[in-house]
C-alpha cells in the first residue's frame, strides 16, 4: 500500500481480556518495527522484525506481549492479560533495506485503552 | 545503552520566528532521524541525517556526528509546525540494515497566530 496501515485505531478492552493489534507495511519494505507510546511521553521500542531473520524482541516489556509477521509483510502484536498500565498508543513502523534513505515510515496508530 | 537527550523540552514561539532545537547522544552513530509528532498523533520522517545538511522548505537540519549533536532549524514557524519533534538513533545496527531507533522525550513546540 501507499502507507503503513494499522487497525483497529482504537480499542477498548476490559482488564484480563487479549487484544490483538494489525499492522500491514509498506509493499516491500523488509523492515517492521514496533513501538509504544504512553500519554505525553517518547516512543518505547517493543520489537523488530527484519526480513527472515529472527525478530528482535528485546523490547518487549513482559512475557503477555508477542508479535509475529506472517509472510514477510502483515505484522500482529498481541498482548495477553491486558493491564492498566498497558493501555498506549501502538505505533508500527516499516522501512526499506538497500535504500540511501533508511527513514522510516509510520502509521497512525492504535489507541488501546484498558479499563 | 546510547542515550537521546533533546532540548529545549517545550518551546512556544509567534508565528513568523525561528527557532533551534538540539539533540545530544552519548556515542557514535551513523544514523540520525528527526520525526514531527502533530497535535493527531501522526509522526513523519522529516529527516535521515546521519552528517552533514540538509534543507527541505522552511526546515533544515545539521549532525555533527564527530560531536554528537544533531540541530533541527525551524525558520519563518508556522502555526501548523505546532507538535513534538523527536530524534532518533540506532540501538545497533545489523549487517548494516537498519536496527530499531531509541527517541529522545521530544521538545514541544507551540507556535502561537
Amino acid at each position: 500500500g501507499a502507507g503503513v496501515s494499522q487497525s483497529p485505531s482504537n480499542k477498548v478492552t476490559e482488564k484480563g481480556k487479549d487484544v490483538e493489534l494489525r499492522c500491514d507495511p509498506i509493499s516491500g519494505h523488509t523492515a517492521l518495527y514496533w513501538y509504544r507510546q504512553s500519554l505525553g511521553q517518547g516512543l518505547e521500542f517493543l520489537i523488530y522484525f527484519q526480513g527472515n531473520s529472527a525478530p528482535d524482541k528485546s523490547g518487549l516489556p513482559s512475557d503477555r506481549f508477542s508479535a509475529e509477521r506472517t509472510g514477510g509483510s502483515v505484522s500482529t502484536l498481541t498482548i495477553q492479560r491486558t493491564q492498566q498500565e498497558d493501555s498506549a498508543v501502538y505505533l508500527c513502523a516499516s522501512s526499506s533495506r538497500g535504500h540511501a534513505d533508511y527513514g522510516y515510515t509510520f502509521g497512525s496508530g492504535t489507541r488501546l485503552t484498558v479499563v | 545503552g546510547i542515550q537521546v537527550e533533546q532540548s529545549p523540552p517545550d518551546l512556544i514561539l509567534q508565528e513568523g520566528a525561528n527557532s533551534t532545537l538540539r539533540c545530544n547522544f552519548s556515542d557514535s552513530v551513523n544514523n540520525l532521524q528527526w520525526f514531527h509528532q502533530n497535535p493527531w498523533g501522526q509522526l513523519i520522517n522529516l529527516f535521515y541525517i546521519p552528517s552533514g545538511t540538509k534543507q527541505n522548505g522552511r526546515l533544515s537540519a545539521t549532525t555533527v556526528a564527530t560531536e554528537r549533536y544533531s540541530l533541527l532549524y525551524i525558520s519563518s514557524s508556522q502555526t501548523t509546525d505546532s507538535g513534538v519533534y523527536f530524534c532518533a538513533v540506532p540501538q545497533r545496527e545489523y549487517g548494516g540494515s537498519q536496527g530499531n531507533l531509541i527517541f529522545g522525550k521530544g521538545t514541544k513546540l507551540s507556535v502561537k497566530p
